[in-house]
């Protein structure tokens, strides 16, 4: 059964710093993963999405690497804002139209 | 792009009545559709795959009598709770995949979501 782990749970930065959250799954067998940003009582939204066949994705300020072999992800955010201010979730798909696995998420927090 | 439209977005009911939430698809075609409660400050877990003229499948530990999903056409799925208690106040949110060969890659796109309120 696939699992998917965050780390951190929660984290704080000061606006303007790079900060990496991080995902791992138990199996590395997926079709793809991809990286969703929640805001406090609202739906999800698509950030990046990575293939099994890539190994990285880039939107922005916005950069998520894929090592399926070790089964880890990691999603970069440069020169953070407090708009980025969210819970950063990490979901895999493991295959064609199974539905997604979902981290417990980052809450992230950035400080003006 | 893929956009999923989730109505209503908040509802609160007496304890004992029925609500039903609806999720479709407004410019892709959704064979399968799933739902996903969230209780707070966890994250999201399935409750059951909905899929177009046929029954939905449930994840284990979900009443299938009190969840009733049905998806009648490809660009609409509802969930409906019965008989709702205040255990059942949650976030429930509705995903689908446009899998046509013309967007294949794409991945899901979620509803807004709907918070639920038992009194």
């Amino acid at each position: 059964k696939q699992e998917v782990t965050q780390i951190p749970a929660a984290l704080s930065v000061p606006e303007g710093e790079n900060l990496v959250l991080n995902c791992s799954f138990t199996d590395s067998a997926i079709y793809n993963l991809q990286w969703f940003r929640q805001d406090p009582g609202k739906g999800l939204t698509s950030l990046l999405l990575i293939q099994s066949s890539q190994r990285e994705q880039t939107s922005g300020r916005l950069n998520a690497s894929l090592d399926k072999s070790s089964g880890r992800s990691t999603l970069y955010i440069a020169a953070s804002q407090p708009g980025d201010s969210a819970t950063y979730l990490c979901a895999v798909m493991n295959s064609g139209n199974t539905p997604l696995v979902f981290g417990k998420g980052t809450r992230l927090s950035v400080i003006a | 792009g893929a956009v999923v439209s989730q109505h209503p977005s908040w509802v609160i009911c007496k304890s004992g009545t029925s609500v039903k939430i609806e999720c479709r698809s407004l410019d892709f075609q959704a064979t399968t559709m799933f739902w996903y409660r969230q209780f707070p400050k966890q994250s999201l877990m399935l409750m059951a795959t909905s899929n177009e003229g046929s029954k939905a499948t449930y994840e284990q530990g979900v009443e299938k009598d009190k969840f009733l999903i049905n998806h009648a056409s490809l660009t609409l799925s509802t969930l409906t709770v019965t008989s709702a208690h205040p255990e059942d106040s949650s976030f429930y949110i509705c995903s689908a995949r446009d899998g046509s060969p013309a967007v294949q890659g794409y991945g899901y796109t979620f509803g807004s979501g709907t918070r639920l309120t038992v009194v």
